[in-house]
């Protein structure tokens, strides 16, 4: 089956730490998503990416890292400098980055800093 | 930007009621809209889109909403909820480009026995 996977579904963190979240797409898919959500706010992009080699930071992207070097991967690294990062993160992807179709989500990771 | 308002960040409704969800968003430029649920500690799953075409737009569920460009809004409609509906909505927004997708802050809807 098609689809969005994220690994791992849980993950602790010790402060001052970076950690690795990882997202792969089997869709063919050109354009990728992180996007982190806290109760109460929503989504928040950090992340997007419309082409391999290629990504823009969104409105969080401070304390994230993310690189894009195959078209079915697009992990995303928590570094240090973030401040508050326990959250649920979640990873999409669309067909087209200039073609608007829906988004497909991942089932997330739990992220908890111990 | 686009911002995405769901006005209403709690619904609790009896089961076989109506319901609807509200959705607003600030521009009035060509936009394509989505709605999403989510159920506790998973990802976000369509239940429907409109593109273009018609502005009432059937989804998955028994799920339809109606887009009104002239008020910017874009509610979620049901004629009769189940308790497995119980869950979180997100009403998302995207423009022409690039592909971005604009999220509200989420409807808890709890269907009540």
């Amino acid at each position: 089956d098609g689809g969005i996977t994220q690994s791992p579904k849980y993950l602790f963190r010790k402060e001052g730490q970076n950690v690795t979240l990882s997202c792969e797409q089997n869709l063919n898919h050109d354009a990728m998503y992180w996007y982190r959500q806290d109760p109460g706010q929503g989504l928040r992009l950090i992340y997007y990416s419309q082409i391999v080699n290629d990504f823009q930071k969104g409105d969080i992207a401070e304390g994230y890292s993310v690189s894009r070097e195959k078209k079915e991967s697009f992990p995303l690294t928590v570094t240090s400098a973030q401040k508050n990062p326990t959250a649920f993160y979640l990873c999409a992807s669309s067909l087209d980055g200039n073609m608007n179709t829906e988004a497909f989500f991942g089932q997330g990771t739990r992220l908890t800093v111990v | 930007a686009q911002s995405v308002t769901q006005l209403d960040s709690q619904v609790p409704v009896f089961e076989e009621a109506p319901v609807e969800l509200r959705c607003n968003y600030s521009s009035s430029v060509s936009v394509y809209l989505f709605w999403y649920v989510q159920y506790p500690n998973q990802g976000l799953q369509l239940l429907l889109k409109y593109l273009s075409g018609s502005t009432l737009v059937k989804g998955i569920n028994g799920f339809e909403a109606e887009f009104n460009k002239s008020q910017t809004s874009f509610h979620l409609r049901k004629p009769s909820v189940h308790i497995s509906d119980t869950a979180e909505y997100f009403c998302a927004v995207s423009e022409m480009l690039p592909n971005q997708f604009y999220f509200g802050t989420g409807t808890s809807l709890t269907v009540i026995p």
